[in-house]
């Protein structure tokens, strides 16, 4: 596709629910990275994939936080029994190259209401 | 820990005139600097950068400065226009580092 492409949109979870968030990388970028925006905060790093290695998890909050790339193209972020705490805006980004900031694509997040 | 702030969570300026945006970072190992602009329901997109080796760069009507020794940097947009109204995130970056520190943001809003 011609971005980074997000899905849902929109998600509204219970607490206590599993959620999974999809990424859809721009075709051929080899990094990508999960980032999660608190309302009123800058987006914080969660997650770094070269491929399908998982090379950096050091920002997950926690072990209910899994994120997985099999492939090396689609990624998923997984949210295991949802806290009020973990509403955000998750956002995905994707580059050729790791460390190319100027040529990190966001997508548009998907913003996770946990009720 | 923010390392990096964004003091200023809303600026409001006149169509034609200059806004500066402040941006203050607390971690000396950071040594390439970014400011990413959204606007609402898409995600950040990048603007401009400085590596620390430079204390001015420019881009059409952006220009970032770095005073390294404050650990500050700013954002000059010369002349506001409307479509600049959007959200401008500082952030930063070790060099040989992937992983970015971003700021709380700044809404900036161009009054015609």
């Amino acid at each position: 596709g011609a971005g980074v492409s997000q899905s849902p949109r929109y998600k509204v979870a219970k607490r206590g629910q599993d959620v999974a968030l999809r990424c859809d990388p721009i075709s051929g970028h080899v990094s990508l990275f999960w980032y999660q925006q608190a309302l009123g905060q800058g987006p914080e790093f969660l997650t770094y994939f070269q491929n399908e290695a998982q090379l950096d998890k050091s920002g997950l909050p926690s072990d209910r936080f899994f994120a997985e790339r099999p492939e090396g193209s689609v990624s998923t972020l997984k949210i295991q029994r949802t806290q009020q705490e973990d509403s955000a805006v998750y956002l995905c980004a994707s580059s050729l190259v790791a460390g190319e900031s100027e040529k990190l694509f966001f997508g548009s997040g998907t913003q996770l209401s946990v009720l | 820990d923010q390392q990096v702030k964004q003091n200023s969570p809303s600026l409001s300026v006149q169509e034609g005139r200059i806004s500066i945006l402040n941006c203050d970072y607390t971690n000396s190992m950071f040594d390439y600097f970014l400011w990413y602009k959204k606007y609402p329901a898409e995600g950040p997109t990048f603007l401009i950068s400085i590596s620390s080796i430079k204390d001015k760069n420019e881009d059409g009507r952006f220009t970032v400065f770095l005073n390294k020794s404050a650990k500050h940097l700013s954002l000059h947009i010369v002349p506001s226009q409307p479509g600049d109204s959007a959200v401008y995130f500082c952030a930063a970056r070790r060099g040989d580092d992937y992983k970015l520190s971003f700021g709380a943001g700044t809404t900036v809003t161009v009054r015609a």
